[in-house]
């Protein structure tokens, strides 16, 4: 399978601890970009990456929450100190740099903090 | 203050009629739009695209119409199938791909076709 991929798939962490997710896009796409889904809500914007560039960042919910692509690869998203609030649906999406309009997301992380 | 708008959270329509879904954006630099189809435990699945210098773009059974002086965009399934029940997301861009703006999202409609 060569689409977009994110582990874990589901992660259940206490009130103030760190997670960190992990996404491999399709390998040729050299953009990525992450979105969080909370329930009855479309996917919501969160950074952008072009190869190992963070072209925007300043989405990002809070300054608890980072992102990097070190190799312009794979990409991982960390959140420190969770609180409940952070319980969502954390997507991955990737893209050529050219050619196409659409973005390619993957099945997603769902975090629950308790 | 949501630039994407589907007021429809739910539509039910019966298997080989017509099924249209509605999409009402304010942000009038968005140039590209998208819909997207999302079953339950998966990711958001593309399904077609539109850029602004279009009013109309086909898919075999899905067709995208655009109204950009009513900013207004709608998707059409015909004939709709039981596979077709899933949520259905607008969405929306400056730049094509996306870029740095990310897509900008809508709610979401709840498909179900009815046998």
């Amino acid at each position: 399978d060569t689409g977009v991929s994110q582990d874990p798939r589901h992660k259940i962490t206490k009130r103030g601890q760190n997670v960190t997710f992990r996404c491999d896009p399709i390998s040729e796409h050299n953009r990525l970009y992450w979105y969080r889904q909370t329930l009855g809500q479309g996917p919501e914007f969160l950074t952008y990456f072009q190869n190992e560039a963070q072209l925007e960042k300043s989405r990002l919910l809070s300054d608890r929450f980072s992102a990097e692509r070190p190799k312009g690869s794979f990409s991982t998203l960390e959140i420190q100190r969770t609180e409940q609030g952070d319980s969502a649906m954390y997507l991955c999406a990737s893209s050529p740099a050219l050619g196409t309009n659409e973005q390619y997301f993957g099945p997603g992380t769902r975090l629950t903090v308790t | 203050d949501q630039q994407v708008k589907q007021n429809s959270p739910s539509l039910s329509v019966q298997e080989g009629r017509i099924s249209i879904l509605n999409c009402d954006y304010t942000n009038s630099m968005f140039d590209y739009f998208l819909w997207y189809k999302k079953y339950p435990a998966e990711g958001p699945t593309f399904l077609i695209s539109i850029s602004s210098i279009k009013d109309k773009n086909e898919d075999g059974r899905f067709t995208v119409f655009l109204n950009k002086s009513a900013k207004h965009l709608s998707l059409h399934i015909v004939p709709s199938q039981p596979g077709d029940s899933a949520v259905y997301f607008c969405a929306a861009s400056r730049y094509s791909g996306g870029g740095a703006d990310g897509l900008t999202f809508g709610k979401g409609t709840h498909l179900i076709i009815q046998p």
